[in-house]
């Protein structure tokens, strides 16, 4: 079946501008997360949604950054007033289920520049 | 943050040797897992071990963790081509999985 996928998988945009990424998890999982992923670097945690509701925000950076999964399936991430540090990877999972043993599966990420 | 640290930071093999690769931690945790990530498939789990387990078995890979040393290692055994990728460990210390990767171990295993 379909993987994660994340759309678009590059993203060039200007200093100050605002940009969506989009998530499509595995149709049926119910858990979603987002992770950056700069270079050299492992990802890191950005938040974590169970349904539609965001469970664990706390590795959002600063309050440029929000994330909605309104239907408990896609979920976009926002960012507003783009700066150049907001560059990476930006990695979306998903799993069956919340537990801590349930595979994540992750997308192919989206690279997002900021000149 | 990063919570584990992979050793070495670099690791080159020629096909068919072992490549055995560590990682630490800082804080007591719930499971320990590992990932691959290289350009074709991007990042893929490969094993989970649970806290209260030493030593677990998936094909060609091992895991081993120690938690009183706060440390675990992937062993891969005969390594191929395709086994060239960045390694990562990724604990979690709650009930799910906000987990947190390491900074991970560059493989090249060399035909």
């Amino acid at each position: 079946g379909a993987g994660v996928s994340q759309t678009p998988s590059n993203k060039v945009t200007e200093k100050g501008k605002y940009v969506e990424l989009r998530c499509d998890p595995i149709s049926g999982h119910t858990a979603l997360y987002w992770y950056r992923q700069s270079l050299g670097q492992g990802p890191e945690f950005l938040i974590y949604f169970q349904g539609t509701g965001a469970a664990d925000d706390s590795g959002l950076p600063n309050d440029r950054f929000f994330a909605v999964r309104p239907e408990g399936s896609v979920s976009t991430l926002k960012i507003q007033r783009t700066e150049r540090g907001d560059s990476a990877v930006y990695l979306c999972a998903s799993s069956l289920g919340a537990s801590s043993t349930d595979t994540q599966y992750f997308g192919p990420g989206t690279r997002l520049t900021v000149l | 943050s990063q919570q584990g640290e992979e050793d070495p930071q670099a690791l080159s093999i020629q096909e068919g040797e072992n490549a055995t690769m560590n990682c630490s931690y800082k804080t007591s945790i719930n499971n320990l897992q590992w990932y691959r990530q290289n350009s074709g498939r991007g990042l893929v789990h490969l094993i989970l071990i649970r806290s209260n387990e030493r030593e677990k078995h998936s094909g060609r890979l091992r895991v081993t963790l120690d938690t009183s040393k706060k440390s675990s290692s992937l062993l891969i055994t005969a390594s191929r081509a395709a086994d060239t990728a960045s390694y990562f460990c990724a604990t979690d210390y709650g009930g799910y999985q906000k987990v947190t990767f390491g900074t991970g171990t560059k493989l090249q295993v060399i035909p």
